[in-house]
């Protein structure tokens, strides 16, 4: 099956820093979908982003089909910023999500 | 509020016994989905439903089962509870099969 991975595993940011996280997987896919979990283990739908860019507010998300990566962008940290940043790939017709095993972000003050 | 409800929240059961988890999709969506979250294996895939009928099944377990109802709400049934079905449970639904999902909070379930 597909190999989803992401980078870095962790990431400390100072408040108000900007950053990236890395998506790559190893085949091509119908979905592409970047999740948010929050500390108290909520799973926040981010973007559906199959391919191409989109933005919302202080986050965005670009996904480049063709070179089998996704990035999303955090700019301005906010310590809500905090959690687990998983991106998650669809490969089959029906919609199974196979996730990478995420990036553990802390955001200080 | 995500649209998925799931109960309960929380689940805290011994070792041997039955637990029935519940999952009411956002409305207007016909797919839901079950996966499981544990410490060492990640975000897992267990099983979907698409209006009623079954359609993909991940690594679930045999003692682990599902059902989706005409009203399309579903529970997933764990039965010969182990201390490693210890993990966080949740259900996400989509409107169409490959669709962006929507999660629901989850349940967390503690086998003791």
């Amino acid at each position: 099956g597909i190999q989803v991975e992401q980078s870095p595993p962790d990431l400390i940011l100072q408040e108000g820093a900007n950053s990236t996280l890395r998506c790559n997987f190893s085949d091509s896919v119908n979905n592409l979908q970047w999740f948010h979990q929050n500390p108290w283990g909520q799973l926040i739908n981010l973007f559906y982003i199959p391919s191409g860019t989109k933005q919302n507010g202080r986050l965005s998300a670009t996904t480049v089909a063709t070179e089998r990566y996704s990035l999303l962008y955090i700019s301005s940290s906010q310590t809500t910023d905090s959690g687990v940043y998983f991106c998650a790939a669809v490969t089959d017709s029906w919609g199974k999500l196979q996730f990478g095993a995420g990036t553990q972000v802390v955001v200080t003050p | 509020d995500s649209g998925v409800t799931q109960t309960p929240k929380h689940l805290i059961t011994a070792t041997g016994q039955r637990v029935t988890l519940r999952c009411s999709p956002r409305s207007g969506d016909l797919s839901v989905y079950w996966y499981q979250q544990s410490l060492d294996q990640g975000l897992q895939f267990l099983i979907q439903y698409y209006n009623g009928e079954e359609r993909a099944k991940g690594n679930i377990l045999e003692r682990f089962s599902a059902q989706q109802f005409p009203d399309l709400h579903s529970e997933l049934n764990l039965s010969s509870l182990e201390l490693g079905d210890s993990a966080l449970y949740f259900c996400a639904s989509s409107v169409e099969s490959g669709g962006g999902y929507t999660f629901g909070s989850g349940t967390r379930l503690t086998v003791v």
